[in-house]
This record gives C-alpha cells, sequence and structure tokens, in this order.
C-alpha cells in the first residue's frame, strides 16, 4: 500500500482482556518498528523486526506483550491480560532497509489507540 | 541512554506569528529528525536534519551537532500548524540497527 496501515483504530479493552493490534507496512519494506506513546509523552520504542526476525525486544514493557511478524510483512503486537497502564496510542513504523534509519526514510502508520477500562 | 529535551512544552501563538522551537540532547546522534503529529495522531515527517539548516515554505530547521541542539522555525502561523512537534535522534550502535529517541514534545495551538 501507499503507506503504513494500522488497525484497528481505537480499541476499548476490559483490563484483564487481551488484545491484538495489526500494522500492514509499506510493501517491500524490510524494517518494521513498534513504539508505545502514553498521554502527554514522546513514543517510546518497543520492539524492531528485519523481515520476519525479531531482532529486539529490549522496549516491551513486561512478558504480557508479545510481536510477531511470521512473514516478514504484516505484524501483529498482542498484549494479554491488559492493564490501565497499558492505554497508549501504539505506533508502527517501517523503513525500506535492513537497520532502518532516518536518512532512508521512516513511515509512521497512524496508530491503534488502546484503552483499557 | 540519550536524552532529548524539547521546549517550550506548550505554545499559543495568534495566526501569523513566528515561532522557534528547541531540541536538546545529551549525548552525539548520527540523525536526527523533526515530526509533526496532526491531531489524528499521524507523525509527519518535516525534516531530515543531522547538521545544518534546511527550508521548506514557511518552515526551517537547523541543527548544530557539535553543541547537541536543533532549532525549528515556523514562520507566519497558520491555524493547520497546531498540533504537536517532535524531535527525535537516533544513535547507531554495533547492532546493524538504530532506533529513535523521541523527546516529550511541544503541543502547538494557533488561534485565528
Amino acid at each position: 500500500g501507499a503507506g503504513v496501515s494500522q488497525s484497528p483504530r481505537y480499541k476499548v479493552a476490559k483490563r484483564g482482556q487481551d488484545v491484538a493490534l495489526r500494522c500492514d507496512p509499506i510493501s517491500g519494506h524490510v524494517s518494521l518498528f513498534w513504539y508505545q506513546q502514553a498521554l502527554g509523552q514522546g513514543p517510546e520504542f518497543l520492539t524492531y523486526f528485519q523481515n520476519e526476525a525479531q531482532l529486539d525486544k529490549s522496549g516491551l514493557p513486561s512478558d504480557r506483550f508479545f510481536a510477531e511478524r511470521p512473514e516478514g510483512s504484516v505484524s501483529t503486537l498482542k498484549i494479554q491480560r491488559t492493564q490501565q497502564e497499558d492505554s497508549a496510542v501504539y505506533l508502527c513504523a517501517s523503513s525500506p532497509t535492513s537497520g532502518g534509519g532516518l536518512d532512508y526514510g521512516y513511515t509512521f502508520g497512524s496508530g491503534t489507540r488502546l484503552t483499557v477500562v | 541512554g540519550i536524552q532529548v529535551e524539547q521546549s517550550p512544552p506548550d505554545l499559543i501563538l495568534q495566526e501569523g506569528a513566528n515561532s522557534t522551537l528547541r531540541c536538546n540532547f545529551s549525548d552525539s546522534v548520527n540523525n536526527l529528525q523533526w515530526f509533526h503529529q496532526n491531531p489524528w495522531g499521524q507523525l509527519i515527517n518535516l525534516f531530515y536534519i543531522p547538521s545544518g539548516t534546511k527550508q521548506n515554505g514557511r518552515l526551517s530547521a537547523t541543527t548544530v551537532a557539535t553543541e547537541r541542539y536543533s532549532l525549528l522555525y515556523i514562520s507566519s502561523s497558520q491555524t493547520t500548524d497546531s498540533g504537536v512537534y517532535f524531535c527525535a535522534v537516533e544513535r547507531r550502535g554495533n547492532s546493524g540497527y538504530s532506533t529513535l529517541t523521541f523527546g516529550k514534545g511541544t503541543m502547538l495551538l494557533v488561534s485565528p
């Protein structure tokens, strides 16, 4: 597609519920990143994929967070047993090269706003 | 890790006014980018500017890498400039990939 597409756009989950957030990167983009943006804050890194390989998951806040990109294109971020502190906007970004890099360009999706009640 | 500080945190302008947004970072960086997050949450690339000065219409940016700061100038502001402006820096290590560190942003409101 022309841009990075994320779905759903909004998600309300009851505390304890599992959620799955989807990211469709730009076709052919090698690198895919997930970021979490809490209210009033800048985005913070969660995890990085190079094709289907998850090379960095150091930013995932707990073992309730899990991400996958099984065929090297679409990625899913799953949050198990959601808690109120998980409420945030989850942003996906893709880049055409291995390793990403601002000099090669990042494209961000519009994000999924997750509210846990 | 590297710290990125943006100022001011909030800014209210009358349409037509000029403004300067600042981004300080605590260590040397490989790259720096300014983004605009519109009211729908989309992060829009404004300037890729690891050093030097760039201009695009009413917007311009300057990065002085040796002094670890970058400035974003908005002239003749319009209501459509409203939103949050983020500075993001990138440092590359030995891992072969890099991630972005964002500041907390400057929220700009331009009133008619």
